[in-house]
């Protein structure tokens, strides 16, 4: 079973604060690691896909970063909005594999 | 198109009762999906189908749980007989070869 942490498990924020939270997987047999957006009441949206090591993907004020080697990517959220509040899934894709494994969640909740 | 549609959107049921999710993957999707959201584990993944064949049924809780994908557009998720820890929102989801899944809006399962 692929262990896929997310931290940190919730998270609140000010309107207009920057904020950052981690994936982190394991490194070996690598193959691409997907973040959703995830509005309470809503399906799953994905946001990105990241497959090279030192990629950043950027979509507005939400952007990510990929480190291979030791497994972990970050999402930034610059400026955070009250619209940004969601949960936000990360999950690694293996080489070999035909399955996306997701993680818990980080919740973000926004306060105007 | 239209998204991957499933139905019915809610389900209020007694326990005892056999029940039926229907989904419709994204046209010319080859991967289909089945997830079910609980409090304690998140998404959790319960069957997954490529070209319509079962690859991988290892998250299917019980002999109650079953699933069918008789052809590329359809996929059923039964649930014989229902019991209230049963109760849930179900999610499919749709994938073309590994790329991002695009979920449904979801089934949220009473069993009472």
């Amino acid at each position: 079973i692929l262990n896929v942490e997310q931290s940190p498990q919730s998270l609140h924020v000010q309107e207009g604060d920057s904020t950052n939270f981690t994936c982190s997987f394991p490194s070996s047999n690598f193959y691409a690691l997907h973040w959703y957006r995830w509005e309470t009441a809503k399906s799953p949206e994905a946001l990105f896909v990241m497959t090279l090591n030192g990629d950043e993907k950027k979509k507005g004020r939400i952007s990510a970063t990929l480190n291979t080697k030791e497994g972990y990517s970050y999402l930034y959220i610059k400026g955070s909005q009250p619209e940004d509040s969601a949960t936000y899934l990360c999950a690694p894709f293996q080489g070999g594999s035909e399955k996306l494994v997701f993680g818990k969640g980080t919740k973000l909740t926004v306060n105007p | 198109d239209a998204g991957v549609i499933q139905s019915p959107r809610h389900e209020v049921t007694e326990m005892g009762q056999e029940v039926t999710l229907r989904c419709k993957p994204i046209s010319g999707h080859d991967y289909l999906f089945w997830y079910r959201q609980t409090m304690m584990r998140g998404l959790e993944l319960l069957i997954y189908f490529n070209n319509n064949v079962p690859i991988d049924d290892s998250g299917m809780p019980e002999d109650r749980f079953s699933a069918k994908m008789p052809n590329a557009s359809f996929s059923t998720l039964k649930i014989q007989p229902s019991e209230p820890r049963d109760s849930a929102v179900y999610f499919c989801a749709s994938s073309f070869t590994s790329g991002s899944e695009y979920f449904g809006p979801g089934t949220r399962l009473t069993v009472t």
